[in-house]
């Protein structure tokens, strides 16, 4: 199985500020996912983190709002931004591919709140 | 309809009970089938796959139907540290990594 680190683990901002959740594996892989969770909600994918190009966005999700980056196979941020209250959620990196047989790792999760 | 289906619950039961989820999925090309728990504010972690076969781990077996589109987990002899959100998760169609998540399953065993 991979080991995601992301961070930070959580985080309290201010509305209109932006941050930038980093989300690094232990391993190379082929996809990369960022996903939301809001409150008592089920799991929302935002985008599929390309390497060297720009991510795939899910409809309602656009890059204005939640550039990505993924510079290489191991790494890839979110950056959340202009945030409101709107944007409190959980942030989960998730990876996936060939060597894990199309199983679904998650990070430990970035808890945003926004103020 | 939606691309997973789950009956969000909550499904109450005593601890030793043998409780069982279903999950439906729409598109028969679907190649992937999991089982993931999640813990209140933690991340989805992967339970069990599902195979054609049948999976058992344990007090847990997971069955796969293709005809019907279904996956099913059942528990045995429920724990109370069994109580989590069950998420079913299909991918694979077409070739394609994305995961399909259901919205979950609640469970929880009291004494």
């Amino acid at each position: 199985s991979a080991v995601i680190s992301q961070k930070p683990s959580r985080d309290i901002c201010q509305r209109g500020t932006s941050l930038t959740i980093q989300c690094q594996v232990d391993s190379q892989v082929t996809m990369m996912f960022w996903y939301r969770q809001q409150p008592g909600q089920s799991l929302t994918l935002i985008a599929t983190a390309n390497q060297g190009s720009e991510a795939t966005y899910e409809s309602g999700f656009v890059i204005d709002k939640f550039p990505i980056s993924r510079p290489n196979l191991t790494f890839s941020t979110l950056t959340v931004s202009n945030m409101s209250p709107e944007d409190s959620s959980i942030y989960l990196c998730s990876v996936a591919g060939q060597n894990s047989g199309n199983t679904i790792y998650f990070g430990e999760g970035s808890w945003l709140t926004v103020v | 309809r939606k691309e997973v289906e789950q009956d969000p619950g909550p499904f109450n039961v005593p601890e030793g009970a043998t409780v069982a989820f279903n999950c439906t999925y729409s598109n028969s090309a679907s190649q992937s089938f999991f089982w993931y728990r999640q813990d209140c504010r933690k991340e989805p972690k992967l339970l069990m796959s599902v195979y054609s076969s049948g999976n058992e781990d344990g007090r847990f077996t997971a069955q796969l139907n293709r005809a019907s589109q279904y996956i099913s987990l059942l528990i045995r002899d429920s724990k109370l540290s069994d109580s989590a959100t069950y998420l079913c998760v299909v991918n694979g169609a077409g070739g394609s990594y994305i995961p399909t998540f259901g919205r979950g399953t609640s469970l929880i065993v009291h004494p």
